[in-house]
């Protein structure tokens, strides 16, 4: 009865594939989102859906393209992979309403070599 | 540019007594401030939140302190467990917004 689930765990690719990462909810949540850890420990929003509708788009390349099919997903598609393109990619979930605690996914590990 | 900033990468306690985290923050307009728990491998945690109402809330163990003139909030965990072990992540947000802002986390290590 996981919260908010990511697959796939772990991912290692080469450079120019491309390969997306799903995720999803059933807390019941209207608002989802896409956290970028890098290699400095660094948390930075990407994306964030509310409702299906796409809320914040922070300065990430065209290469990444969120979709969410129903509020309960949010997946993340990524283009023509690059090397800094690996970090431990988060999803996050939280009701408007409940102000801002957001409930994490265990995180994606994106290895581009 | 980093709004959020957590200056110690790490802090070691021994349990019993008392850890203090710290974060400052640059932005004015950010009115809600939440701590996370992060174990290795996992997702972040929510642990405690505070609006910029107050200066002080409180949870069991852990209590958050906010000082809006100074821009600055504490987590203090008493007494500390070894169970504590973790990364925390001071995060602030806006009404107005939908994104956490992070700090780089501060990895506590209690020990026995």
């Amino acid at each position: 009865d996981t919260a908010v689930s990511q697959t796939p765990k772990y991912l290692v690719t080469q450079m120019g594939n491309d390969k997306s990462i799903k995720c999803e909810q059933n807390l019941g949540h209207d608002t989802m989102y896409w956290y970028k850890q890098d290699s400095k420990k660094f948390l930075k929003i990407m994306f964030s859906y509310n409702n299906k509708e796409l809320i914040i788009n922070e300065t990430v390349p065209n290469r990444f393209s969120p979709k969410s099919p129903d509020k309960a997903h949010l997946n993340l598609h990524i283009n023509s992979l690059e090397l800094g393109d690996s970090a431990v990619y988060f999803c996050a979930s939280s009701q408007r309403e409940a102000y801002n605690e957001q409930f994490f996914g265990p995180g994606t590990r994106l290895t581009v070599l | 540019d980093q709004q959020v900033k957590q200056n110690s990468p790490s802090l070691s306690v021994q349990e019993g007594r008392i850890s203090i985290l710290n974060c400052d923050y640059t932005n004015s307009m950010f009115d809600y401030f939440l701590w996370y728990k992060k174990y290795p491998a996992e997702g972040p945690t929510f642990l405690i939140s505070i609006s910029s109402i107050k200066d002080k809330n409180e949870d069991g163990r852990f209590t958050v302190f906010l000082n809006k003139s100074a821009k600055h909030l504490s987590l203090h965990i008493v007494p500390s467990q070894p169970g504590d072990s973790a990364v925390y992540f001071c995060a602030a947000s806006a009404y107005s917004g939908y994104a956490l802002n992070f700090g780089k986390g501060t990895s506590l290590l209690v020990t026995p």
